[in-house]
């Protein structure tokens, strides 16, 4: 069964880029890569999702190797108001459509 | 749209009551999902629904939980009989077409049981 893997926490001052790196082992080739981005007392958002390769959207970027066994959300120049959880989410279509959450890293931008 | 609805927000109750927590989904969205969320094991997916049907509940722990989804705009997630440790933060979620895409999440409910 897959299992996702995160860093607990990580820390960055604003206007770094931050990289979060999910390690997902044995995912298929039609598994999608999900990011949520959660504040405390609500729910989690979504961020962006992919399968390969590169994705770029207003917020973030999602970056996939060919062996799919990581993803890495970077975010460009933090700010403060990105102080948050970032979860990693896996689809697996091969083991029934089950969804597998990572445990979050939690992420403290400083001023 | 309004998003997703949850009721109530905080729900305290006694060990052993039954516990019924409700959710709306986003008008039109087909695929419904429950989670648990707490700081230790963070967040578990329990359960989840497309098209009403229940597809995937190898998430819900016991048989202590129950999910029904009647229609498409009206789903429960109830506990009988709860247990302390059935303490969580609960999260509906819904979104539309395919598994993969975007879920919404609603604010969710915050359980404890005494």
């Amino acid at each position: 069964l897959a299992k996702t893997t995160q860093p607990i926490s990580m820390d960055s001052y604003e206007g770094q880029e931050v990289n979060i790196t999910c390690s997902h082992n044995n995912i298929a080739t039609n598994d999608y890569i999900t990011w949520y981005q959660q504040f405390p007392s609500q729910g989690p958002r979504f961020i962006i999702q992919g399968y390969k390769t590169k994705v770029t959207n207003e917020v973030a970027s999602l970056f996939i190797p060919a062996d799919r066994k990581s993803s890495t959300l970077s975010l460009p120049r933090v700010s403060l108001s990105d102080t948050a959880v970032y979860y990693c989410l896996v689809v697996l279509y091969n083991q029934g459509g089950k969804l597998i959450f990572g445990q979050g890293t939690e992420l403290s931008v400083k001023p | 749209d309004a998003g997703v609805i949850q009721s109530p927000r905080h729900e305290v109750t006694e060990m052993g009551q039954e516990v019924t927590l409700r959710c709306k989904p986003i008008s039109g969205h087909d695929y419904l999902f429950w989670y648990r969320q707490t700081m230790m094991r963070g967040l578990e997916l329990l359960i989840y629904f497309n098209n009403n049907v229940p597809i995937d509940d190898s998430g819900m722990p016991e048989d202590r939980f129950s999910a029904k989804m009647p229609n498409a705009s009206f789903s429960t997630l109830k506990i009988q009989p709860s247990e302390p440790r059935d303490s969580a933060v609960y999260f509906c979620a819904s979104s539309l077409g395919r598994l993969t895409y975007e879920q919404y999440f609603g604010p969710g409910t915050r359980l404890t049981v005494t």
